[in-house]
């Protein structure tokens, strides 16, 4: 079945504890990104990767660190989290987004609060 | 489910009407506009998209139209159906090879049985 999946769903942790959150997609895609979703805010790009080892800021990069060692897997690092970075976290991912068809699939999302 | 939103611009409709959704975009540079659909307590699923060399696209149900000029992008869904309650975003992409995307903050479509 062709998904993106997250891991894990739901994680409590406390302030400056690092922490990651996995991604991984399994339709060999190009594009993969991580967003948050905030009341009121919407979905807000934090970083973006065309293709392995090529990785670019979104509109909320701070706090927030990527790593793109292969195509499939695209890890979101928080290496110090504060209580602001609390949000609902989606990966997806697509073939690309130079044509038409560039469906982006996202993962069922990642709630994180931190104390 | 989750909550994805407080204080969304809200449209509500009575099953089989058609439906506008209408969404104003930022950047007079971006080429390439998407439409999601997201369920309460689920992830955003993609609907349809266009080009900026294109005006109007359409899809099963769904079509999207592009004005440029004043930087509108709109989304129609005819013969609403209960199960097309949900929020619904559109996002730009950069222009050229700016493949950052920006998404706007959703509009809450209810459909009335």
């Amino acid at each position: 079945e062709a998904q993106v999946t997250q891991n894990p769903r739901y994680l409590i942790t406390v302030t400056g504890k690092k922490l990651t959150v996995t991604c991984s997609q399994n339709m060999n895609h190009e594009y993969m990104s991580w967003y948050r979703q905030d009341p009121g805010l919407g979905l807000r790009q934090i970083y973006y990767s065309m293709n392995v080892e090529v990785t670019d800021k979104g509109d909320v990069p701070e706090g927030y660190k990527v790593s793109r060692k292969e195509k499939r897997n695209f890890p979101l690092i928080l290496e110090s989290p504060s209580p602001n970075q609390t949000s609902l976290y989606f990966c997806a991912s697509s073939l690309g987004l130079r044509g038409t068809y560039n469906e982006q699939f996202f993962g069922p999302g990642t709630r994180l609060t931190v104390l | 489910g989750e909550s994805v939103g407080l204080h969304l611009p809200t449209l509500s409709v009575q099953e089989g009407d058609n439906s506008i959704i209408n969404c104003a975009y930022s950047n007079s540079a971006s080429d390439y506009f998407i439409w999601y659909k997201q369920e309460s307590g689920k992830g955003p699923q993609f609907i349809i998209d266009i080009r900026s060399n294109m005006d109007k696209r359409q899809g099963q149900r769904v079509t999207v139209l592009l004005n440029k000029t004043v930087k509108h992008l709109s989304l129609q869904i005819a013969a609403t159906q209960p199960g097309d309650s949900a929020v619904y975003f559109c996002a730009e992409k950069g222009g050229g090879s700016n493949y950052k995307l920006t998404f706007g903050k959703g509009t809450l479509l209810t459909v009335n049985p």
